[in-house]
């Protein structure tokens, strides 16, 4: 069965304090593993794709990376408006669907 | 571009009633997926259609089905409300059934069971 571990459950950060979120996973086969963004109230906004071990992809002040077993979403100098919970989601291999299993998130909440 | 829309934002059910939920791909996107989030955890794969066809369906009792139209908007119906129900829903987009394009998702159904 796979499975997405998140950690740590909420990370508090002063302004420009830079840190990175940990997803680590198991799966059968990885097709794709995929960061998103949910603000309270608001639906997952899709942030990231990563395909395989070694991938890296950027967008502002956010990095994403991969190796075979975790991956992780480096903020730096994160601002206030950066305040949210990131949700990890791996799809695997094979089947007819596209089903996303998520972890719990992580709570990221930056003072100004 | 409009996104992935869903309706009604809110819903207030009874332990036993039915209720249907609704939702809108964004245009060109023909893949529909239905997720449930319990607060404080991620979301929860309900089922995937694609071309009107299930391709699917994660771990719910048979109380949740769901259908495809033939302009990709979908409905998920819930039998049989139990307290336990009480959760967002939510509704992603994609264009194709497999796995090279991210699920869009929309802001979701809220539904709470009294």
């Amino acid at each position: 069965e796979d499975q997405v571990t998140q950690s740590p459950e909420a990370l508090r950060l002063q302004e420009g304090e830079s840190s990175s979120l940990n997803c680590s996973y198991t799966v059968s086969g990885l097709r794709g593993l995929f960061w998103y963004r949910q603000d309270p109230g608001k639906g997952p906004e899709f942030l990231f794709t990563l395909y395989s071990a070694g991938e890296e992809k950027e967008k502002e002040r956010l990095k994403a990376t991969l190796t075979k077993k975790e991956s992780f979403l480096h903020i730096t100098a994160p601002k206030p408006e950066d305040s949210a919970t990131y949700l990890c989601a791996v799809q695997a291999v094979g089947g007819a669907n596209s089903k996303l299993t998520f972890g719990k998130g992580i709570t990221l909440s930056v003072r100004p | 571009d409009a996104g992935v829309t869903q309706s009604p934002t809110h819903l207030i059910k009874t332990r036993g009633q039915h209720v249907t939920l609704r939702c809108s791909p964004i245009s060109g996107h023909k893949s529909v997926s239905w997720y449930q989030q319990v607060l404080g955890q991620g979301p929860q794969f309900i089922f995937q259609y694609y071309e009107k066809e299930e391709r699917g369906r994660g771990n719910f009792p048979d109380r949740f089905s769901a259908r495809q139209f033939p302009n990709y908007s979908s409905e998920l119906n819930v039998n049989a409300l139990l307290l336990g129900d009480s959760a967002l829903y939510l509704c992603a987009s994609s264009l194709g059934s497999g796995g090279d394009q991210p699920q869009h998702f929309g802001d979701g159904t809220r539904l709470s069971i009294l």
